[in-house]
């Protein structure tokens, strides 16, 4: 089945420990990227992925890192979280930029106390 | 930065009515897409419509694009309850260096009653 799977689904973690969110997805997307959802603000952009080591940011960087090594994975790397931080957060992928819809994955609901 | 807003925030209707969310953008787009999201999940992409386009049909769901006046609706007919979700728009937009970005709406939140 197409899709793009993040893990963990749900987080709850102390401020200042590193965590990482993953995201992969099985349908050769080149365009990859991270939103979060906040309510009252919808979805904002975090970073995005035009292909394997291309990365730039989006509108929310601050706070977060991504790698693309591989074309298949996109993490979400947070150094030292902080409870601004605690939001739900969206991997997504896309054929082609530009042209086609995106497929989102199922979410990760992160908690920072 | 937030580019299309959709209207109204949030929409109540009866199963079986028709259902128009609309939105409005400010810059010029690649093409502008509709989304839904259940509650706490992921989003699904319903439909894309293309900056050279005005209407497009996907089942129960219609779009149309006015360029022109930057802004756009979604139209689901004979609505069932099962589409109960909020719909996001979101807008494909050249962002410079051959790269593109699509850009949110904060949603409307659609209730059918049974």
């Amino acid at each position: 089945e197409a899709q793009v799977t993040q893990n963990p689904r749900y987080l709850i973690t102390v401020t200042g420990k590193k965590l990482t969110v993953t995201c992969s997805q099985n349908m050769n997307h080149e365009y990859m990227s991270w939103y979060r959802q906040d309510p009252g603000l919808g979805l904002r952009q975090i970073y995005y992925s035009m292909n394997v080591e291309v990365t730039d940011k989006g509108d929310v960087p601050e706070g977060y890192k991504v790698s693309r090594k591989e074309k298949r994975n996109f993490p979400l790397i947070l150094e030292s979280p902080s409870p601004n931080q605690t939001s739900l957060y969206f991997c997504a992928s896309s054929l082609r930029l530009g042209a086609t819809g995106y497929t989102f994955g199922s979410g990760t609901r992160l908690t920072v106390v | 930065s937030q580019q299309g807003e959709e209207d109204p925030q949030a929409l109540s209707i009866q199963e079986g009515e028709n259902a128009t969310m609309n939105c409005s953008y400010k810059t010029s787009i690649n093409n502008l897409q509709w989304y839904r999201q259940n509650s706490g999940r992921g989003l699904v992409h319903l439909i894309l419509i293309r900056s050279n386009e005005r209407e497009k049909h996907s089942g129960r769901l219609r779009v149309t694009l006015d360029t022109s006046k930057k802004s756009s609706s979604l139209l689901i007919t004979a609505s069932r309850a099962a589409d109960t979700a909020s719909y996001f728009c979101a807008t494909d937009a050249f962002a410079g260096a051959g790269s593109y970005q699509l850009t949110f709406g904060k949603g409307t939140k659609l209730s059918v009653i049974p």
